[in-house]
């Protein structure tokens, strides 16, 4: 399996600007998740999902992040407008539903690359 | 969610063993112990993960205090590659997917 994929690896846009992120889980995980990594505030969830249905947003930082699932392939992370304070690391993640039921569920996060944004 | 504690930064002469130490002190009876540890440039990745008893894998070794409030993580021989930070995440079994990632502990490698 090739592993999570995220496009693009690099961005660089213009405050203002519609910026949008996009992933590919593995195939077959239940549990996808998007990260966001800064030098001040370090690894941060921002949402995750579970087939599809979006589980916890808490940690979308405000209106200006929109997530979306529309497969079991694909998901966006879109922030219209961007403003500098966006700019970041941002990891996609999938996970697997494992276990018994009552048992503990999913394990290991598999990460993607990671797309560095820059918003100038 | 419980917390953990780890020191900032170790170092680590290459070939030789290196424990990294977490503290947490609030674990639940249904928490988890997971390691994740994020090479440079590079997404994070999982390392292991243990309820009570001691782990090991192909990465490394967890051991696991009698109490639960404090876990080791064990590389039995560094090498340059296992420079990174690795993240010690208290994670409930039942409860949400949820990963909440703290400062982790940065492992320099002395060649």
């Amino acid at each position: 399996d090739a592993g999570v994929i995220q496009s693009p690896r690099h961005e660089v846009t213009e405050m203002g600007q519609e910026v949008t992120l996009r992933c590919k889980p593995i195939s077959g995980h239940d549990y996808l998740f998007w990260y966001r990594q800064t030098m001040m505030r370090g690894l941060e969830l921002l949402i995750y999902f579970n087939n599809n249905v979006p589980i916890d947003d808490s940690g979308m930082p405000e209106d200006r992040f929109s997530a979306k699932m529309p497969n079991a392939s694909f998901s966006t992370l879109k922030i219209q407008p961007s403003e500098p304070r966006d700019s970041a690391v941002y990891f996609c993640a999938s996970s697997p539903s494992l276990g018994l039921a009552g048992g503990p569920r999913g394990d290991e996060q598999y990460f993607g690359p990671g797309t560095r944004l820059t918003v100038t | 969610d419980a917390k953990t504690t780890q020191p900032n930064s170790m170092e680590s002469n290459e070939e030789e063993p290196v424990h990294l130490p977490c503290n947490h002190s609030t674990i639940s009876g249904t928490d988890y112990i997971h390691w994740y540890r994020q090479l440079p440039s590079q997404g994070p990745e999982y390392v292991i993960h243990g309820l009570t008893s001691n782990v090991n894998n192909r990465m490394a070794s967890l051991a696991i205090a009698e109490d639960r409030k404090s876990s080791t993580l064990i590389l039995h021989r560094a090498t340059l590659r296992d420079a990174a930070v690795y993240y010690c995440i208290l994670r409930d079994s039942f409860g949400n997917e949820k990963l909440t990632f703290g400062t982790g502990t940065r492992l320099t490698i002395i060649p």
